[in-house]
């Protein structure tokens, strides 16, 4: 039983690039969120998604940043057009269903640099 | 506004040796509180989860504790061993709607050392 899996685990891109981000949730779960860590910085919420549909992204910047959750295969964040200030963690967390006590398992994290 | 404090920002401690971590949150309403462990380069695991009725929860070798009136926890690591050097996280989500939406401190270094 494959935990979440993400890739890259880790991505250059030079300014003006874009970044995807592949986040593949547990088997069994349909409930995916997108995390940013800055270095010496917690966990940040980006976006929450269900399939097909994106439930809360009011912790996603409102320009170049999107995600997507579609009906097959992975979820995906992009960035657009990156900046040195991109450069972060991101982690992606699924769960079976969401409740206040419900358990995100967290992937492994990409790690962007922009040059 | 929401926060979460932690505290030390980092700790070494010797093989064998108890320690303490301590938690502050200013997040309410209040659902419940986490405990993570983060190992470099992975993701956050989790350790220990809380409701706002419960004061202590062990896992193995880690207890929690929870004070929800002072809105403070603890992790406390006992006989600690060198595969516990990581970063734990004080996680709290708030009781409402979005409520999956966590709250993440910084977190604590913990280096043990032979």
């Amino acid at each position: 039983n494959a935990g979440v899996m993400q890739n890259p685990r880790h991505l250059v891109r030079r300014r003006g690039q874009e970044a995807r981000l592949r986040c593949s949730p547990m088997k069994g779960h349909s409930h995916v969120y997108w995390y940013r860590q800055l270095p010496e910085e917690g966990l940040k919420f980006m976006v929450y998604l269900q399939k097909e549909n994106i439930i809360d992204e009011s912790g996603m910047p409102k320009e170049r940043f999107s995600a997507e959750f579609p009906k097959e295969g992975p979820s995906i964040l992009r960035i657009q057009q990156v900046v040195r200030g991109d450069s972060a963690a991101y982690f992606c967390a699924s769960s079976p269903f969401t409740s206040s006590y419900n358990e995100q398992f967290f992937g492994p994290g990409t790690r962007l640099t922009v040059l | 506004k929401n926060q979460v404090e932690q505290s030390p920002q980092s700790l070494i401690i010797l093989e064998g040796k108890n320690c303490t971590l301590q938690c502050n949150y200013t997040v309410s309403p209040f659902s419940n509180l986490r405990w993570y462990k983060q190992d470099t380069g992975r993701g956050p695991v989790s350790l220990t989860i809380m409701t706002f009725s419960e004061n202590t929860k062990s896992n193995g070798r880690y207890t929690a504790t929870l004070d929800a009136d002072t809105k403070q926890s603890s992790l406390h690591i006992t006989a600690s061993q060198l595969s516990d050097s990581a970063s734990y996280i004080c996680v709290v989500s708030e009781r409402r709607d979005s409520s999956y939406k966590l709250i993440f401190g910084s977190g604590t270094r913990l280096l043990v050392r032979p």
